[in-house]
């Protein structure tokens, strides 16, 4: 029979052009988020983080933007390559001692293409 | 440093078996977290540890789980017995301290596993 799974979005860009990864997040009162990249068979790798008191934070080629009005998270990645290609993941945290659980969302497919 | 270190990195075992997955986290760091990764559930967190305490193991699916962390820098998950809906990637990772910017989480290569 047909197996059913997590639907994941995926997102194709020409090489070189801009992508935007889009996220909502559950929980208002999470006040730090993280980026992954998982490329397939490894596993994820941080890319970038902004805590709740940021709307933006840049990294090498990479963006992070929070709305906390809407609770939404995008990554924007400047001119793409191939190596871009991978699942992303947005996580968020609650940062209270006992409480330092980090919520991945369902992930996004990249595929660059060259 | 070498990063997390998991062990095996593919195992395939027969149901009603044993199956024990090993981690090394970074050193020094207070953290320790084992996710399952399927396709039906996406990335989930089965229980974590600091300073070699677990502090929430909700996540941890049923009585045939269970982990532990005898010292700062080893930890196992065991899965006793196994079924074939065990089967997933188990991910160990590890942080420094609380979700400050800096202090994200590392993750290990996986533990691929099959149960038949």
């Amino acid at each position: 029979g047909e197996s059913v799974g997590l639907h994941l979005p995926t997102l194709s860009v020409q090489e070189g052009d801009n992508s935007i990864i889009n996220c909502a997040y559950s929980n208002s009162a999470s006040d730090y988020f993280i980026w992954y990249k998982q490329e397939s068979g490894k596993g994820p790798q941080f890319i970038i983080d902004i805590r709740s008191n940021m709307d933006k934070r840049q990294g090498q080629r990479v963006t992070v933007l929070l709305n906390k009005t809407v609770k939404h998270l995008s990554l924007q990645i400047a001119a793409t390559q191939p190596g871009d290609s991978a699942v992303y993941f947005c996580a968020e945290e609650i940062t209270n001692f006992g409480n330092e659980k980090l919520t991945f969302g369902t992930g996004t497919r990249l595929t660059i293409i060259p | 440093d070498a990063g997390v270190i998991q062990s095996p990195r593919h195992e395939v075992t027969e149901m009603g078996q044993e199956v024990t997955l090993r981690c090394k986290p970074i050193s020094g760091h207070d953290y320790l977290f084992w996710y399952r990764q399927t396709m039906m559930r996406g990335l989930e967190l089965l229980i974590y540890f600091n300073n070699n305490v677990p502090i929430d193991d909700s996540g941890m699916p049923e009585d045939r789980f269970s982990a532990k962390m005898p010292n700062a820098s080893f930890s196992t998950l065991k899965i006793q017995p196994s079924e074939p809906r065990d089967s997933a990637v188990y991910f160990c990772a590890s942080r420094p301290g609380q979700g400050l910017s800096g202090n994200t989480i590392y993750f290990g290569e996986g533990s691929w596993l099959t149960v038949v």
